[in-house]
């Protein structure tokens, strides 16, 4: 299976900062097949961008996704207060689907 | 808008078996060609994907699981199901259903299930 590495494991920054998440794969993700998801406390995941650079309906343009084959970055230009949150990217080129362990992005 | 919700208990004896459906609404399971996925998430930890039923009735399942795991649809009340046999304390965690065609687009609320006698 296809191991998603995330980094840092913590960012604390604050508001009006830049975050910059990084998600690394064992091996390449098919078509680009990468999700990246925010989680709150106490709520589902909710996916934010897919095919690692298409933005996910009703999802503010302040968050990006870049990246190719085994590299995959997660971008928030201007941190809001609500966007402070758990972070998990997510491959689907390759059964099983993979999650990344997360990037817990703190008020600084 | 597309919802979904599971359902079952939440409190299951230890090598009993764990079931769970999830009701969709907003929208036909069996229209549009998505997967319909099964998905974990243990007490603060992270996620872990059971496995998916497509629109059409084949799954794929973690190989983790495979060996203990059934999902299935009821098309005719628009749900799918899981269950999950001879469960451990380690099958305590939150279980989610979520559509599932490029990602996970949308989720149920989650239902936290414990396995403990």
């Amino acid at each position: 299976e296809i191991v998603l590495t995330q980094s840092p494991g913590t960012l604390s920054l604050s508001p009006g900062e830049r975050a910059t998440l990084s998600c690394r794969a064992s091996q390449s993700v098919a078509s680009n097949y990468l999700a990246w998801y925010q989680q709150k406390p106490g709520q589902a995941p909710r996916l934010l961008i897919y095919g690692a650079s298409s933005r996910a309906t009703g999802i503010p343009d302040r968050f990006s996704g870049s990246g190719s084959g085994t590299d995959f970055t997660l971008t928030i230009s201007r941190l809001e207060p609500e966007d402070f949150a758990v972070f998990y990217c997510q491959q689907y080129g390759l059964s099983p689907w993979t999650f990344g362990q997360g990037t817990k992005v703190e008020i600084k | 808008q597309v919802q979904l919700q599971e359902s079952g208990p939440g409190l299951v004896k230890p090598s009993q078996t764990l079931s769970l459906t999830c009701t969709v609404s907003g929208g036909s399971i069996t229209s549009g060609g998505y997967y319909w996925s099964w998905i974990r998430q243990h007490p603060g930890k992270g996620l872990e994907w059971i496995g998916y039923i497509y629109s059409g009735g084949s799954t794929s399942y973690n190989p983790s699981l495979k060996s203990r795991l059934t999902i299935s649809l009821a098309t005719s009340k628009n749900q799918f199901s899981l269950k999950l046999n001879s469960v451990t304390a380690a099958d305590t965690a939150v279980y989610y259903c979520a559509r599932d065609l490029w990602g996970f687009d949308y989720w149920g609320q989650g239902t936290l299930v414990t396995v403990s006698s």
